[in-house]
């Protein structure tokens, strides 16, 4: 157990809809990172937090967006869904002074039908 | 860019067998090296790293040596268990502020009894 939570474990949705998925750092971390893992993408940085404010921005589309709360938690929030979405995204998070070693929750596995 | 490349899968050994997963990386300046392993249906654990040429990173009976001159990371165990059986993802971090991990495609690796 790394210590990184994240809800709901599986999410079933249509296209067009929203979804937001959501995660808690390990205890201390001040950052956190949401990757996605697809089977013709691999794993894909998307985005990156750092005690509230946004850090590095990767192959995150424009219908995607996140935002990190004052208690550190971070929501990944996917709008107007596509087929195409339907990927295993992953929520990390590292401590300060350390940020390059990174803990991975168990994952959110979003199908889009 | 930077990025990094694995082996294809999959990798089929015996139990008790000699294991290498070779990776290789392109970066500019001296990254940090990781693998990740992910057991079927479960997110990515750290299994050990290197921050600087010629460190070598360990656990579980895994090892791995940072070789800047061939800019490898290959991953090596003694002994393979069936429990070994996992896809092995090697990463790189580090290469700006945001310290975002840049992923090999992953090699699967079945350990037969």
């Amino acid at each position: 157990d790394s210590g990184v939570t994240q809800t709901p474990k599986h999410l079933i949705t249509a296209t067009g809809q929203r979804v937001t998925l959501r995660c808690s750092p390990r205890s201390g971390d001040l950052s956190v990172y949401w990757y996605q893992q697809s089977l013709d993408q691999g794993l894909q940085f998307l985005i990156q937090y750092y005690n509230g404010e946004e850090r590095a921005k990767g192959n995150i589309l424009e219908r995607f967006s996140a935002q990190q709360f004052p208690d550190l938690h971070s929501e990944l929030n996917l709008s107007s869904l596509e087929l195409g979405d339907s990927a295993l995204y992953f929520c990390a998070s590292s401590k300060a002074g350390e940020q390059e070693t990174q803990y991975f929750g168990p994952g959110t596995r979003l199908l889009v039908l | 860019g930077n990025s990094v490349t694995q082996m294809e899968g999959p990798v089929t050994l015996s139990e008790e067998a000699f294991l290498t997963i070779n990776c290789t990386y392109t970066a500019t300046g001296y990254p940090s090296l990781f693998w990740y392993v992910q057991y079927p249906g479960e997110g990515l654990q750290l299994l050990l790293k290197a921050t600087k040429a010629d460190d070598k990173g360990s656990n579980k009976g895994f090892e791995a040596t940072y070789r800047k001159e061939t800019t490898s990371f290959h991953l090596e165990k003694g002994s393979v268990q069936v429990s070994d059986s996992a896809v092995y993802f090697c990463a790189l971090s580090g290469m700006d502020s945001s310290y975002k991990l840049i992923f090999g495609s992953g090699t699967r690796l079945l350990v037969r009894p």
